[in-house]
This record gives C-alpha cells, sequence and structure tokens, in this order.
C-alpha cells in the first residue's frame, strides 16, 4: 500500500494569507489527524477527522480548520497567517479508532 | 491536557554504546507508541505498546511499558548512526486521541 502523501511539501506564504494543506490517508484508512510541529512547542495535535465528521480537536485558533471528503482525502486551511504559523504540518492516518497511526512526510510552512 | 515529558532532552553518544530514553506522565494511557523522526520527514512509528509491564524488542531497541502504564522507556544496545534522529514516545487516550511528548533527540557519533 502506498504511504501517508502530503502536498505540497514546502510552501512560502507572506503574513495575512492563507493557505491549504492537502493530505491523503493509507487506503482504507478512515482517520485523518493533522499536527503541527515546531521546535519550541513540539508536536502539537490540531484535529481528527473520521468519515467526514471532525472528532476531536486540539487547542488551536478558529483560524485553523479542515474536511475531510469522501474518499477521506483531508485538507487543513489556515487563514490570515501568523509568523508563529511556521511550522512543519503533518497529517497521520489509521483505519479507525483505537488503531497505529501513520505519518506523512510533512508540509514545511514559512510564513514571512 | 495530558503531558509527556521525555528524557533527557537531548543525547550525544560514540557508536556502540548503549542508552535508555524516558517518557513520564502522571496520566494512564491505554496504549504507547515509539516513533523516530529524521529532519524534514515525518515520525515513523517504532512500536506500539498495550499491556502494563509489556517488554517488547525490535532488533537492538527494547520497549518497556510502565506496570501503571504512565510511563515507558527505550533501551538501545550498541546504537548505530543510522539510530540517530528524533524519538518521540505518544500516548493515547482510549484510543482517540494521541498526547505527544517533548522528545529527544539521539545524536550517534561514529
Amino acid at each position: 500500500k502506498a504511504g501517508v502523501t502530503q502536498t505540497p511539501r514546502y510552501l512560502i506564504k507572506t503574513r495575512g494569507q492563507q493557505v491549504t494543506l492537502s493530505c491523503s490517508p493509507i487506503s482504507g484508512h478512515r482517520s485523518v489527524s493533522w499536527y503541527q510541529q515546531t521546535p519550541g512547542q513540539g508536536l502539537q495535535f490540531l484535529f481528527e477527522y473520521f468519515s467526514e465528521t471532525q472528532r476531536n480537536k486540539g487547542n488551536f485558533p478558529g483560524r485553523f480548520s479542515g474536511r475531510q471528503f469522501s474518499n477521506s482525502r483531508s485538507e487543513m486551511n489556515v487563514s490570515t497567517l501568523e509568523l508563529g504559523d511556521s511550522a512543519l504540518y503533518l497529517c497521520a492516518s489509521r483505519e479507525g479508532q483505537g488503531d497505529e497511526q501513520y505519518f506523512g512526510p510533512g508540509t514545511r510552512l514559512t510564513v514571512t | 491536557t495530558q503531558l509527556l515529558e521525555q528524557s533527557p532532552q537531548f543525547l550525544s553518544i560514540q557508536e556502540g554504546e548503549n542508552l535508555t530514553v524516558y517518557c513520564n506522565s502522571s496520566s494512564v494511557f491505554s496504549s504507547l507508541q515509539w516513533y523516530r523522526q529524521e529532519p524534514g520527514e515525518g515520525p515513523v512509528l517504532l512500536v506500539t505498546v498495550v499491556t502494563g509491564g509489556e517488554v517488547k524488542k525490535l532488533k537492538r531497541l527494547t520497549f518497556q511499558f510502565g506496570d501503571a502504564r504512565k510511563d515507558s522507556s527505550l533501551h538501545i544496545t550498541a546504537a548505530q548512526t543510522g539510530d540517530t534522529g528524533l524519538y518521540l514516545c505518544a500516548g493515547a487516550e482510549g484510543g482517540n486521541q494521541f498526547y505527544f511528548g517533548t522528545g529527544t533527540s539521539l545524536t550517534v557519533i561514529p
């Protein structure tokens, strides 16, 4: 099976802009979780989608949003970008609840 | 917030040496995972432990889950340069949400 794929791998945006990141899970996996990773805060959970519904949400402002499509592919959107949003954004997929999760390579977002 | 503390935060050792990384929490987890992450890549799952007191071996890596399911350790025997990376533990709360540790950055010097 192909692994989790994320596009784009690298992105440079300006403060105030918005960005959309994409994640394609492993075939058959219905859960997609998004994480933000920074040197200072480590890996922090953003949200999880399961069968097109948000199942869990981390402690991030409303500028961070996501959605999942019927084919389980997921997108996350960040509006009104701030310098502090610069990070590696990771998505992880798993079959369902309680299963092991597998990560994609991440999207490196730089906000200038 | 379920906080997972890892120690040490940084570790630099010579090839061939042994090392242990610790992952501690005041919370009980239904399972715990260990990952290794290389620069610019996503974490790669190494192992999942689910039973208190469980010990799993993966070649030179030995993983242990504490009896109370609040802590875990990763022991590497005869470290190799290929072991270099960021080691992350993650606790699962009822299989729903994962809480990641603070990470241990390991450098193995040839």
